[in-house]
């Protein structure tokens, strides 16, 4: 069965620094997606990504995030300046038009 | 997006059989109802997604009633493993999935 996979499946940074968090889709999807999960808290959406450009983003996708599609397969999430608050899972999913978004087993970003 | 409302939690015992109903009042002609499954530290995964009447696979059953304002996730037997974190969503096929607090279900032995 076709997979989302991220790397690192854990990360620690220190407050202040950038962190770039990767993903590769499935290959044949469309529309990609970045959510975070504060442990015990719901998932939040943070931005949807289609056609080489950000087609949604939620207010917590400040200037300090970016997301890039640098080559055919890989979907990438930049964090500029690392808050402690930033310290969450982070989950990538990728879907095509009509199925089911697939999401990844997410990176654990710890920030210190 | 239409807005969900599920039961916040569920308690069951291993071999029951589970139904966990969710209102979507303001459900889109366009949006598809779907069911994620959470595990502690992993990633949603999808269940099952329907539009109307009923849909069933390996996993689990979804009804849906004619005027589409509510649905049933059904469980069949259920085991300890599937103690988890289920979403309902109603959403359209390339758009964000928002996600609500869940239905935390709880299965004892």
């Amino acid at each position: 069965e076709p997979e989302v996979t991220q790397t690192p499946s854990h990360q620690v940074t220190q407050m202040g620094q950038e962190v770039i968090l990767r993903c590769v889709p499935i290959s044949n999807h469309l529309y990609f997606y970045w959510y975070r999960q504060i442990l015990g808290q719901k998932v939040e959406f943070l931005v949807s990504f289609y056609n080489n450009e950000i087609s949604e983003k939620s207010e917590i996708f400040d200037d300090q995030f970016s997301v890039e599609r640098p080559d055919g397969s890989n979907f990438t999430l930049k964090i500029r300046s690392t808050k402690l608050e930033d310290s969450a899972m982070y989950f990538c999913a990728s879907t095509d038009k009509a199925a089911e978004a697939f999401f990844g087993q997410g990176t654990r970003l710890t920030v210190v | 997006l239409a807005k969900t409302t599920q039961p916040i939690s569920m308690d069951s015992y291993e071999g029951q059989e589970v139904n966990i109903t969710c209102s979507h009042n303001n459900i889109a002609t366009n949006d598809y109802i779907t069911w994620y499954q959470q595990f502690p530290s992993q990633g949603p995964r999808f269940i099952i997604q329907g539009y109307k009447t009923k849909v069933t696979n390996e996993v689990a059953s979804l009804f849906i009633p004619a005027d589409r304002k509510s649905s049933t996730l059904s469980l069949p037997r259920v085991s300890l493993s599937d103690t988890a974190v289920y979403y309902c969503l109603a959403r359209m096929g390339g758009f964000k999935t928002i996600f609500g607090a869940g239905t935390r279900l709880f299965v004892k032995a």
